[in-house]
């Protein structure tokens, strides 16, 4: 157990819908970071957020936001669902400099149809 | 950009055999590497990492060391086991504190 968790371990949903994935990070990680796993585009990093404020960008599509709450959870929000959205979404939470180790959650699986 | 290229799969291997998976890098600095693991239906997990060059990570038999002159990566395992079966990751974090940059994943099966 990575002490990572994410919620709900599966989901499925229309197009057009929006869905919010949860993540509560490891007690006292203040860094939590979302990655999209998909089969052809393999690991995407998509968003860092550390105690609160947006750290780092990678690949996310203007559709999906993400917010840190003040006890450190997040939240993923993915709006305007497409087919090509079906994917694993994965956070990994961090304690940040100087750790150089990131712990996954076991993902939330979307199914878009 | 900074980048993770890792061998293509699947690789197939009888049990007790020897395992190389390839990983190069390209990054500016002195990139931190790891080897993640993630098993059928699990999350990532660490499995080794190096923070600086010619250093040596090493777990549960696997082997790998930073080679700065190559940007080289490589995971070794003198004898693997049929629970080895798994995707393994390469990943490069520039700093602490930022965020894995993954390679395409390698699946590995183990037969019996």
């Amino acid at each position: 157990d990575s002490g990572v968790t994410q919620t709900p371990k599966h989901l499925i949903t229309a197009t057009g819908q929006r869905v919010t994935l949860r993540c509560s990070p490891r007690s006292g990680d203040l860094s939590v970071y979302w990655y999209q796993q998909s089969l052809d585009q393999g690991l995407q990093f998509l968003i860092q957020y550390y105690n609160g404020e947006e750290r780092a960008k990678g690949n996310i599509l203007e559709r999906f936001s993400a917010q840190q709450f003040p006890d450190l959870h997040s939240e993923l929000n993915l709006s305007s669902l497409e087919l090509g959205d079906s994917a694993l979404y994965f956070c990994a939470s961090s304690a940040g400099q100087p750790n150089t180790e990131a712990f996954f959650g076991q993902g939330t699986r979307l199914t878009v149809v | 950009g900074d980048s993770v290229t890792q061998m293509e799969g699947p690789v197939t291997l009888s049990e007790e055999a020897f395992l190389t998976i390839n990983c190069t890098y390209t990054a500016t600095g002195y990139p931190s590497l790891f080897w993640y693991v993630q098993y059928p239906g699990e999350g990532l997990q660490l499995l080794l990492k190096a923070t600086k060059a010619d250093d040596k990570g090493s777990n549960k038999g696997f082997e790998a060391t930073y080679r700065k002159e190559t940007t080289s990566f490589h995971l070794e395992k003198g004898s693997v086991q049929v629970s080895d079966s798994a995707v393994y990751f390469c990943a490069l974090m520039r700093q602490a504190g930022t965020a894995l940059i993954f390679g395409k994943g390698t699946t590995l099966s183990v037969s019996s």
